[in-house]
């Protein structure tokens, strides 16, 4: 069975600073890796995922989030974040038989304070 | 193009009674999977259906009941509402067999059982 863990529910941070959201998993097969965000009264956006290959990955909008199979991690990264970054983060793990099926952590809050 | 639809946006209901809830995937787009997000948590897998057949099954009771229709939309039933069923329904679609690996969601079906 899988399993992911976001061990911050809120993280508070001040515009234009650096923040890390940190995303645990636990799973016996190989697995992918998302970042989803939701926004206030929306549905889930993907923001990045890992498949397979150079172990950081980018989004359009300056996140990145980096695989370390080692200490079965898929940390949210992003150097410098603005207002419009608040949202809820949710990571996520699928094996390789059934990429629809998304096991999801409990999400972390990020709210970027002016 | 139109993104995944969900309807109702809301719906209020008594314990016990019986619930429909409906979904449009993304035209193209043959894989639909539901989930349950309760407030202050992360979505939990309900269903998922692939070409009108059940691919996956999450831990949910056998009051929670879908099925997919030739046209990819999808219905997701539940029977004998308990207040514990309050919760954001989710829809996703993916085009499988596309390698994208990339679930695109709906906005939910708020549901609130009183």
């Amino acid at each position: 069975a899988q399993s992911v863990t976001q061990l911050d529910s809120q993280v508070p941070v001040f515009e234009e600073a650096p923040v890390e959201l940190r995303c645990n998993y636990s799973s016996s097969v190989s697995v992918y890796l998302f970042w989803y965000v939701q926004y206030p009264n929306q549905g889930l956006q993907l923001l990045l995922k890992y498949l397979s290959g150079s172990t950081l990955v980018e989004s359009i909008n300056g996140f990145e989030a980096e695989f370390n199979k080692s200490q079965t991690s898929f940390h949210l990264r992003k150097p410098s974040v603005h207002i419009s970054d608040t949202a809820e983060y949710f990571c996520a793990v699928s094996d390789s038989y059934n990429t629809d099926k998304l096991i999801f952590g409990t999400g972390t809050r990020l709210q970027v304070f002016p | 193009d139109a993104g995944v639809t969900q309807s109702p946006t809301h719906l209020i209901k008594t314990r016990g009674q019986q619930v429909t809830l409906r979904c449009s995937p993304i035209s193209g787009h043959k894989s639909v999977s539901w989930y349950q997000q309760v407030l202050g948590q992360g979505p939990q897998f309900i269903f998922q259906y692939y070409e009108k057949e059940e691919r996956g099954r999450g831990n949910f009771p056998d009051r929670f009941s879908a099925r997919q229709f030739p046209n990819y939309s999808s219905e997701l039933n539940v029977n004998a509402l308990l207040l514990g069923d309050s919760a954001l329904y989710l829809c996703a679609s993916s085009s499988q067999g596309a390698a994208s690996y990339e679930q695109y969601f709906g906005p939910g079906t708020r549901l609130t059982v009183t």
